[in-house]
């Protein structure tokens, strides 16, 4: 089946060691993104990929950066993590023939100590 | 610019019960409308929608109906089970720049109790 997959799903760090998260699909979509997700709230945009062109949301902070080496990956790095960026880590993407519909992975949940 | 208003939760209901989350929008135009779902530890899932006026959008018994004259876009379902329990956003798309995003509603939580 064509997905999105999240790798891993379960990241702990430690309080400013860098880490980075990954995001692979099979659906062949141009358009990836990455959205923060805290407890009880709605997902939050970082940043997305429209092909090879990045979209940086205004309000992300600088201690989050992107890769998007091909169009299957797509990495997300958090330079410097605090206790505040402790969240799930959701990786979506989309595609314009599909009405930028957006298919979701199982997400990876960090914890920063 | 955009916006989705939801129903503020949580809200628990008994097996069977009739299930109504409410979900209103401001935008131009006529955007696409979503209903997502979060089951507990999950990423979303797509679980309807509709992308005009009058379009009813169905999946699993829930249902929602994109209502132009009263901008809601209403989850409806006749008899929810304790399966359904998780987290719904409404979300909507935009026709004008950064149309692939989406703008999501604050979520609301439902309990299903057996």
């Amino acid at each position: 089946d064509a997905m999105v997959i999240q790798n891993p799903r379960y990241q702990v760090t430690q309080f400013g060691k860098p880490v980075t998260l990954s995001c692979s699909q099979t659906l062949n979509h141009n358009v990836m993104y990455w959205y923060q997700q805290k407890s009880s709230q709605a997902p939050k945009l970082l940043f997305h990929y429209y092909d090879k062109d990045f979209n940086n949301e205004a309000d992300t902070p600088d201690n989050f950066q992107s890769r998007r080496p091909n169009t299957s990956f797509c990495f997300l790095d958090i330079r410097s993590p605090g206790l505040g960026d402790a969240a799930m880590y959701l990786c979506a993407t989309s595609t314009r023939t599909s009405g930028y519909e957006q298919y979701f992975g199982p997400g990876t949940r960090l914890t920063v100590t | 610019g955009n916006s989705v208003t939801q129903m503020e939760g949580p809200v628990t209901l008994s097996e069977e019960a009739f299930l109504t989350i409410n979900c209103t929008y401001t935008a131009t135009g006529y955007p696409s409308l979503f209903w997502y779902v979060q089951y507990p530890g999950e990423g979303l899932q797509l679980l309807l929608k509709a992308t005009k006026a009058d379009d009813k959008g169905s999946n699993k018994g829930f249902e929602a109906t994109y209502r132009k004259e009263t901008t809601s876009f209403h989850l409806e379902k006749g008899s929810v089970q304790v399966s359904d329990s998780a987290v719904y956003f409404c979300a909507l798309r935009g026709l004008q720049g950064g149309s692939e995003k989406l703008v999501f509603g604050k979520g609301t939580k439902l309990t299903v109790n057996p």
